[in-house]
């Protein structure tokens, strides 16, 4: 069964400055991955997602994210970060099953950002 | 707005009563997932239908069910509730599985007391 792991709970980060969310996946080959965001009291947005290619991918807001293999990694990088960022990011990943068929994404426990201005 | 429409978006019960929470998938959505978000659990899948069909089921507990109705739209009935089931229930949609972007729908907040 896949699983996905965000180490860090929360991050702090000025306004302007650079941010990486770490995320880390186990599946026993490539998964799908992605980023979602979740605002307060809204509902969960999608970023970006991986599933085969270029290993990174570009997402809306200005966020990307890179797709290490070796590292079993899908971190979250934005070079400079809005006040508007602050909100909770959740790594998810899900088994390449295809069109209708039974599946899931399962997400991890979410790295909740902070931004200071 | 994602499209996806889940009613009430507050519920305050009592525990051992039944509740039932409504999902109306984006337009042409033929997946609707249910995840339950709290504290302690995070993110928890519960099922998936797909087109009227259940096709995956996650951590749904046997007090919990859902269905798919011939329009799409989706229902989850909770029932014999205790405390620990209060929690932010997710319903999101997608045309076709996970290969595609799931929509999420704004959550319904149930508080059990």
């Amino acid at each position: 069964a896949q699983s996905v792991t965000q180490p860090d709970i929360h991050i702090t980060v000025s306004e302007g400055a650079s941010l990486e969310l770490r995320c880390n996946y186990s599946y026993g080959a490539t998964p799908y991955l992605f980023w979602y965001v979740q605002s307060p009291g809204q509902g969960l947005q999608l970023l970006l997602k991986y599933f085969s290619g270029d290993t990174l991918v570009q997402g809306i807001k200005g966020f990307e994210a890179e797709f290490k293999r070796s590292q079993s990694s899908f971190n979250l990088r934005k070079p400079s970060v809005h006040w508007s960022d602050a909100a909770e990011y959740f790594c998810a990943v899900a088994a390449p099953i295809l069109t209708g068929g039974g599946n899931k994404l399962t997400f991890g426990t979410g790295t909740q950002l902070k931004v200071e201005l | 707005d994602s499209g996806v429409t889940q009613t009430p978006k507050h519920l305050i019960t009592a525990t051992g009563q039944r509740v039932t929470l409504r999902c109306s998938p984006r337009s042409g959505d033929l997946s609707v997932y249910w995840y339950q978000q709290s504290l302690d659990q995070g993110l928890q899948f519960l099922i998936q239908y797909y087109n009227g069909e259940e096709r995956a089921k996650g951590n749904i507990l046997e007090r919990f069910s859902a269905q798919q109705f011939p329009d799409l739209h989706s229902e989850l009935n909770l029932s014999s509730l205790e405390l620990g089931d209060s929690a932010l229930y997710f319903c999101a949609s997608s045309v076709a599985g996970v290969t595609g972007e799931l929509f999420f729908g704004e959550g319904s907040r149930l508080t059990v007391l």
